[in-house]
């Protein structure tokens, strides 16, 4: 069994601060997705990673996945209120390909105007 | 990408009933998945609904207390039974996407168990 971490588990920052979030694990992946759920909603796909090292960005987020394939980190710049939500990771192991994602206990995120 | 419609989207029920819920995908896929969500809480996968056959469930959840049907590739329910409080959860259901494994979820159902 992975044993998945995401950090801060909640974080509440005032509109125009940076933060980042990170998900952890001993395990390697194949790949890591993170999402992002609204209350009322399910949760969202933003990203997924797939090469170790990799850099995505998606407006002013930006994901990365660890070189070893055990980690990942989203940076979030200039954060605005629209960024309020519930941010999951969620790693899929090798061969895993058509299996129900296991997702991290996410990072509550709350942007003060 | 694939829109799921899931009801309903609410309810509130007594103690020793049973809830079914409804999941709709407007095209065909092929796997569902039903995920629950406690208060504040990460997503917890309950089982893979198989078109066809039986469910296939994780460890903590049983058939008896979580029955799945999927008679088709589009639509999937899973009954709550014998409801007590600690079921009062949010309910998602999910479908995976043919093409880049991404998960698509319904609004999902809020419990409230009385």
């Amino acid at each position: 069994t992975q044993l998945l971490e995401q950090s801060p588990q909640f974080l509440s920052i005032q509109e125009g601060e940076n933060l980042t979030v990170y998900c952890n694990s001993s395990s390697v992946f194949s790949s890591l997705q993170w999402y992002r759920q609204e209350p009322g909603e399910g949760p969202v796909l933003l990203v997924t990673v797939v090469t170790g090292g990799e850099v995505k960005k998606l407006k002013r987020l930006t994901f990365q996945f660890g070189d070893a394939r055990k980690d990942s980190s989203l940076h979030i710049t200039a954060a605005q209120p629209g960024d309020t939500g519930l941010y999951l990771c969620a790693p899929r192991a090798s061969g895993g390909g058509a299996d129900g994602l296991t997702f991290g206990k996410g990072t509550h995120l709350i942007i003060q105007p | 990408s694939a829109v799921i419609s899931q009801k309903p989207s609410r309810d509130i029920c007594q103690r020793g009933t049973s809830l079914t819920i409804q999941c709709q995908v407007d095209s065909q896929v092929t796997m569902m998945f039903w995920y629950r969500q406690q208060p504040g809480q990460s997503l917890t996968l309950i089982a893979t609904a198989n078109q066809g056959s039986e469910a296939t469930y994780e460890s903590g959840f049983v058939i008896d207390k979580f029955p799945i049907s999927r008679p088709n590739l589009t639509f999937s329910t899973l009954t709550v039974s014998n409801m007590s409080p600690e079921d009062s959860s949010i309910y998602l259901c999910s479908a995976l996407g043919a093409r880049d494994e991404k998960l698509f979820f319904g609004s999902g159902t809020q419990l409230s168990v009385l």
